[in-house]
């Protein structure tokens, strides 16, 4: 049974660019989050997608933008990066209809930004 | 908003020593409890986690009891091995709303041999 899955492991882009970040789920849960963790810092909450919708916003600007497909995989893209975006960016995955509320994460992917 | 707190690290313990990790939260309700560990260069493992006042988590030797009256999520295990040595974060999740969990700021324990 694999688990939550990342692509790519690290990544350097130079400010003012874009990035798109890819997460395929566990086997069996359909909700996607994405978090942020800068170094030193817990996660912070980006958004969430069931349904390939977008469920619930964190604190963070209109440059951060996700989706989800069908097969209840997701993708993250950033615009016009920051030297302030660079952190590792966790994608955990869920099942809505348990109500333990268990997120399993991936391994993340390192951003980069210079 | 909600909110989780942490004792300030980082931690360093013998081998064998006893080990707490102070979690307090801030939130509506009764929300869900949950400590994850972060090996390192690695994502985050749920460690073990609560749902209710008084049910106690427990994995691998460690234990955190949710405790309303105190608003508390303590990580206590009797006795850490070198492998326990890992950033520790308590998280909750919320009554409203997605499921979107909410962090403590982490706390780095060392173990040394």
């Amino acid at each position: 049974d694999a688990g939550v899955t990342q692509s790519p492991t690290h990544l350097i882009k130079t400010r003012g660019q874009q990035v798109t970040l890819r997460c395929s789920p566990k086997s069996g849960h359909d909700t996607v989050s994405w978090y942020q963790q800068a170094l030193g810092q817990g996660p912070q909450f980006i958004f969430q997608y069931y349904e390939e919708e977008e469920r619930q916003r964190g604190n963070f600007p209109d440059r951060f933008s996700g989706h989800q497909f069908p097969n209840y995989s997701s993708e993250l893209n950033v615009n016009a990066l920051l030297l302030g975006d660079s952190a590792l960016y966790l994608c955990a995955s869920s099942l809505v209809s348990l109500s333990s509320y268990e997120q399993y994460f991936g391994p993340g992917t390192r951003l980069t930004v210079t | 908003g909600d909110s989780v707190t942490q004792m300030e690290g980082p931690v360093t313990l013998s081998e064998e020593a006893f080990l707490t990790i102070n979690c307090t939260y801030t939130a509506t309700g009764y929300p869900s409890l949950f400590w994850y560990v972060q090996y390192p260069g690695e994502g985050l493992q749920l460690l073990l986690k609560a749902t209710k006042a008084d049910d106690k988590g427990s994995n691998k030797g460690f234990e955190a009891t949710y405790r309303k009256e105190t608003t508390s999520f303590h990580l206590e295990k009797g006795s850490v091995q070198v492998s326990d040595s890992a950033v520790y974060f308590c998280a909750l999740v919320g009554v409203q709303g997605a499921q979107k969990l909410v962090f403590g700021q982490g706390t780095r324990l060392t173990i040394n041999p």
